[in-house]
């Protein structure tokens, strides 16, 4: 089965420091979301893209968050400098907007910051 | 706007219980409907979808139907197995947005089920 791929899976880092997650969607979507999930505030939509073009990022702090795909194979989202509420499972997702496709989510990057 | 409101969790039952898990959505048009399972540890998956009034989606002896009248997407399984603790979430996508793919998600509802 094609699946999502979320590296890396567990990151502990101080704060201050610049965090990189990177996902690898599924072959052939042309949309992709980054959500953010903590027992507080549930699962967050951060940001998506569609045909590798930013549609919404109102749900990510601007100044520290940023979002980008340099190609159709992948998309990353990053944190500088990184702060311990930025702590969370980070979860990327591909999906199609042919149709009425689901969203297929990975495993996503448990992110602590100390 | 859209969005998806679910009961309030835990649901806690004995194995062979039978489950339900409400949801309720407001959208403009004519949404698709999702129910989302996570296990722990692990990223949502697709567990059984609707697109249009009246149909039932249905997975692994999970079942929801899709009412326009009173808005709704209540899960059911007749039999629950300890395997099937998880969170359940229940979602939407709006087709009017022209973005199909983008979903509105409700909180969750976590279920425990014990021996």
């Amino acid at each position: 089965d094609a699946r999502v791929t979320q590296t890396p899976r567990h990151k502990v880092t101080e704060m201050g420091q610049e965090v990189t997650m990177r996902c690898q969607p599924i072959l052939g979507h042309n949309t992709v979301f980054w959500y953010r999930q903590t027992m507080m505030q549930g699962l967050e939509l951060l940001a998506y893209f569609r045909n590798r073009a930013p549609l919404d990022d109102s749900g990510m702090p601007k100044d520290r968050f940023s979002a980008e795909m340099p190609d159709a194979t992948l998309a990353t989202l990053k944190i500088q400098p990184s702060e311990p509420r930025d702590s969370a499972v980070y979860f990327c997702a591909s999906g199609s907007d042919r149709g009425n496709q689901p969203q297929h989510f990975g495993d996503g990057t448990r992110l602590s910051i100390l | 706007g859209d969005s998806v409101t679910q009961m309030e969790g835990p649901v806690t039952l004995s194995e062979e219980a039978f489950l339900t898990i409400n949801c309720t959505y407001t959208a403009t048009g004519y949404p698709s409907l999702f129910w989302y399972v996570q296990y722990p540890g692990e990223g949502l998956q697709l567990l059984l979808k609707a697109t249009k009034a009246d149909d039932k989606g249905s997975n692994k002896g999970f079942e929801a139907t899709y009412r326009k009248e009173t808005t709704s997407f209540h899960l059911e399984k007749g039999s629950v197995q300890v395997s099937d603790s998880a969170v359940y979430f229940c979602a939407l996508s709006a087709r009017s947005t022209g973005t199909a793919s983008k979903l509105t998600f409700g909180t969750g509802t976590r279920l425990q089920v014990t021996l």
